[in-house]
């Protein structure tokens, strides 16, 4: 099956500017999740999608971060306008939602630096 | 404020040796515990999931959990140097790996030949 598929890979932006990051699931997977990771850092959770419903945005940055997940597909990160410490690998991942406990499959990653 | 801690290393471990990773938690209601593995400039990719007490084993590796201590660990025996990477901790609560996970920092492992 096709994994979760991300674009851009990579990004390089000034401060202040905007940014916009998108996400393919895989296919049939309902809860989609944007993670932030910063170097030597675990990944954090910065929102998750139940279809096109927000589940969990407590730790969104909401001045200048949003996120969207129109029909319940594909997923989009924005931040505007940038900082340097938003300089991250911005991860999503899919789970389906049967059993107790699902797998969570990341995708490869954007690769933001802001300078 | 859940928080997941981990010991960032580099742990440094010989070749077929057994590597010894652990991991402690917050959150008592916490319910579901994954290990995950992440080599440099890679996403992470799921090792093991644990969520009863005691040890759960799925070929080289062992994950075991302590809930009264809020304790999770993993054990790789028989260390490879493809072994090599950053092992991060995640904890979920009731809905599992459908909830959204708490990471540890991740400890870098280093196998050497």
């Amino acid at each position: 099956e096709a994994g979760v598929a991300q674009s851009p890979r990579y990004k390089i932006i000034e401060k202040r500017q905007s940014v916009a990051f998108w996400c393919n699931p895989i296919s049939g997977h309902a809860t989609l999740y944007w993670y932030q990771q910063i170097l030597g850092q675990g990944p954090k959770l910065l929102i998750q999608f139940q279809n096109n419903g927000v589940v969990d945005d407590s730790q969104l940055p909401k001045d200048r971060f949003s996120a969207e997940r129109l029909k319940g597909v594909d997923s989009t990160l924005k931040i505007q306008p940038a900082k340097l410490e938003d300089s991250a690998v911005y991860l999503c991942a899919s789970s389906s939602t049967t059993g107790f406990v699902t797998e969570a499959f990341f995708g490869q990653g954007t690769r933001l630096t802001v300078v | 404020q859940k928080e997941v801690e981990q010991n960032s290393g580099p742990l440094s471990v010989p070749e077929g040796a057994i590597a010894s990773l652990n991991c402690t938690y917050s959150d008592r209601g916490s319910q579901s515990f994954f290990w995950y593995r992440q080599y440099s400039g890679k996403s992470p990719e799921l090792i093991m999931f644990i969520y009863s007490n005691g040890d759960k084993e799925d070929g080289r590796f062992t994950a075991q959990l302590n809930k009264a201590s809020q304790y999770v660990s993993l054990l790789i025996r028989d260390s490879q140097p493809s072994d090599s990477a950053t092992y991060l901790c995640a904890v979920g609560g009731m809905g599992g790996g459908a909830d959204g996970l708490t990471f540890g920092k991740g400890t870098h492992l280093i196998i050497q030949p």
